[in-house]
């Protein structure tokens, strides 16, 4: 079966250093990889989407990457701050929105 | 930006009762909403498409008879949790995608607490 795994041991960095997540994937190839935010209580917020066909992908201190091979993104957050302390979800489609499948998460605290 | 309003934020309801959860997209229009149950330290797990002017799509293992969709225009679609027991407490989030833009837009999220 389709499987999605994020480490669901929280990371834990010191400002300024650069934060990496890892999302791994079994079963499946999609055309689209998300990464989503979400605070405690609240609904996830989009962050980057980066297709099969791109390596990587920036936004601001964001950066992903995605390898169909190792069936691997990886999610930067460069020069963390404490605000950046948050659940980073990863979500996979294939179907053109329609059925998305999201991972569990990893929790990331950024230490003054 | 996208925005999706969810209502309400939190609600605490007596066994057996029924509670009805609002989303709206505010600034487009949604076709195709998505219903997500999250329990704690869990990942969304997708419930059922809603899809306007037709029946939604329940993934399998959802009652539909249970967690009743109705998506009656563009901007709306309600879930209504009948006849609630405690195992239903949990956090049920809505989502929509604006055509014109990357990713899904989620509402903030309802807490739903049966006792």
């Amino acid at each position: 079966s389709q499987k999605i795994e994020q480490n669901s041991e929280a990371l834990n960095i010191q400002e300024g250093k650069t934060a990496t997540l890892t999302c791994n994937y079994t079963n499946y190839s999609p055309a689209y990889l998300q990464w989503y935010r979400q605070d405690p209580g609240r609904g996830p917020v989009f962050l980057l989407l980066i297709r099969e066909n791109e390596k990587e992908k920036r936004k601001e201190r964001l950066k992903v990457t995605f390898d169909t091979t190792l069936k691997q993104s990886l999610f930067h957050i460069t020069a963390s701050q404490p605000a950046d302390s948050a659940t980073y979800l990863c979500a996979l489609d294939n179907t053109g929105g329609f059925k998305t499948i999201f991972g569990a998460g990893t929790r990331l605290f950024v230490k003054a | 930006g996208a925005v999706v309003s969810q209502h309400p934020s939190w609600v605490i309801c007596k066994s057996g009762t029924s509670v009805k959860i609002e989303c709206r997209s505010l600034d487009f229009q949604a076709t195709t909403m998505f219903w997500y149950r999250q329990f704690p330290k869990q990942s969304l797990m997708l419930m059922a498409t809603s899809n306007e002017g037709s029946k939604a799509t329940y993934e399998q293992g959802v009652e539909k008879d249970k967690f009743l969709i109705n998506h009656a225009s563009l901007t709306l679609s309600t879930l209504t949790v009948t006849s609630a027991h405690p195992e239903d407490s949990s956090f049920y989030i809505c989502s929509a995608r604006d055509q014109a833009l990357y990713g899904y837009t989620f509402g903030s999220g309802t807490r739903l607490t049966v006792v």
